[in-house]
């Protein structure tokens, strides 16, 4: 079982929809990243979270500690969204803090 | 301009020829990492470095090296590369690596490598 997965694997919207993807992980970690990967291979990172809500333009993240689940939202699509969205998990055991575990990503089309 | 370089961007190689991909950062980070990405695997980290002499593995160090001489460069060495490690590869760097210590990580365009 992979310890980071993401749903759904794809997803096609049209422009204006609410979206959301979702982050599941079985490790205990310090903190969630949630990473957009342009259709030219180029990757941004668009959040880091250890609770709550984040909120950046159109985009909100959560993330649930106890539940050991995330998610990202859009709110009104757009096409230029379209990407592959990555979650990842730096995962705590005190011997490897500086360890990144991923999901597969997410590949989100936005039709217009 | 802040930025994470790669290079080569791209190169394809023979089985067991020694190369080395640069990667370097002018933000005086002190947090820098390599990952590859592959079809169905999605990224996966090969080593990272806290800071200048400190390395450590991550998910897939094997066939790899690194060394942290200096805070600026982080290169990745295959030894004597083979077909697995046919992939694409990516650089980033973060300010540092503090537990609940938010810092954005920034990555590199990527050097995609084939082995024949």
């Amino acid at each position: 079982k992979n310890e980071v997965e993401q749903s759904p694997q794809n997803l096609t919207a049209q422009e204006g929809e609410f979206i959301t993807i979702n982050c599941s992980y079985s490790v205990g970690i310090s903190a969630l990243h949630w990473l957009q990967q342009h259709p030219g291979g180029g990757i941004v990172s668009l959040f880091m979270l250890s609770s709550g809500k984040k909120k950046h333009g159109r985009l909100i993240a959560t993330i649930n500690i106890q539940e050991k689940h995330s998610s990202l939202h859009i709110t009104a699509s757009h096409p230029r969204d379209s990407a592959v969205y990555i979650c990842a998990v730096r995962s705590y055991d005190g011997g490897s803090q500086g360890n990144l575990i991923f999901g597969k990503g997410t590949k989100l089309s936005v039709k217009p | 301009e802040a930025q994470v370089t790669q290079n080569p961007r791209y190169l394809i190689t023979v089985t067991g020829k020694k190369l080395t991909v640069t990667c370097s950062q002018n933000m005086n980070h002190e947090y820098m990492s390599w990952y590859r990405q592959d079809p169905g695997l999605g990224l996966r980290q090969i080593y990272y470095s806290m800071n200048v002499e400190v390395t450590d593995k991550g998910d897939v160090p094997e066939g790899y090296k690194v060394s942290r001489k200096e805070k600026r460069n982080f290169p990745l060495i295959l030894e004597s590369p083979s077909p697995n490690q046919t992939s694409l590869y990516f650089c980033a760097s973060s300010l540092r690596f503090r537990l609940l210590q938010y810092n954005e990580q920034f990555f590199g365009p990527g050097t995609r490598l084939t082995v024949l």
